[in-house]
């Protein structure tokens, strides 16, 4: 059964920390993995990976793929108040796409 | 892991026919979602439910409608498909919380 699984679940970290969160996931057919981020109601989409090794950059936000290990990384550095979200993982693997549970970021002032 | 369902999950219809979605849950959830997934946009919100018969229009709600009778089903109904509404279909339930679970989605294609 396909499935991604984002870790952890919850983080809380003050203003200005650096935070790694996991997506790992099991598919067949894998096409490619998607990052969003979900403040209010719509995910707004943040990056789409492919290949292995390539780290797609936006700002203060990155992200990298392993194809062999079957994982991504979102890192955020220098984290600020408005970094505080739920992030969604989701991999379109054939003709599906699978979202993970979310990991929800908390930034403290 | 949340209980939602879509049905169905693969359709094929042709231009200018109404087609219904359904979306089910068994999780009790105030708050439901209907989005469309495209290549190069994301996830883009058409229309969501925050509760029985209340419904609100979302970022592309134009030549879509809702209904929600029931707490656990929320129906997307386009009422004369046309081949922009080639498209992913994902319905997402959520809490007082904020966290969104996503169904397992339904590929439409108009021709």
């Amino acid at each position: 059964e396909d499935k991604v699984v984002q870790s952890p679940l919850s983080l809380v970290v003050h203003e200005g920390d650096t935070v790694t969160l996991n997506c790992s996931y099991e598919v067949t057919n894998f096409r490619s993995l998607l990052w969003y981020k979900q403040e209010k109601k719509a995910p707004t989409f943040l990056f789409m990976l492919t290949s292995s090794g390539i780290e797609k950059k936006s700002g203060r936000l990155s992200s990298i793929l392993d194809k062999k290990e079957l994982f991504s990384i979102l890192n955020i550095t220098a984290t600020q108040t408005g970094d505080s979200a739920i992030y969604l993982c989701a991999v379109e693997a054939g003709d599906k796409i699978i979202f993970g549970k979310g990991t929800r970021l908390h930034i403290l002032p | 892991d949340a209980g939602i369902t879509q049905s169905p999950r693969h359709k094929v219809t042709e231009t200018g026919t109404p087609v219904t979605l359904r979306c089910h849950q068994t999780e009790n959830h105030r708050y439901m979602y209907w989005y469309r997934q495209d290549p190069g946009h994301g996830l883009r919100l058409i229309h969501y439910s925050y509760g029985v018969k209340d419904t609100d229009k979302g970022e592309v709600s134009d030549g879509y409608s809702v209904s929600r009778s029931k707490t656990e089903d929320f129906l997307l109904t386009l009422e004369s498909a046309t081949s922009s509404q080639t498209s992913v279909y994902f319905c997402a339930i959520s809490d007082h919380r904020g966290s969104q679970y996503f169904g397992p989605g339904t590929r439409l294609l108009v021709l």
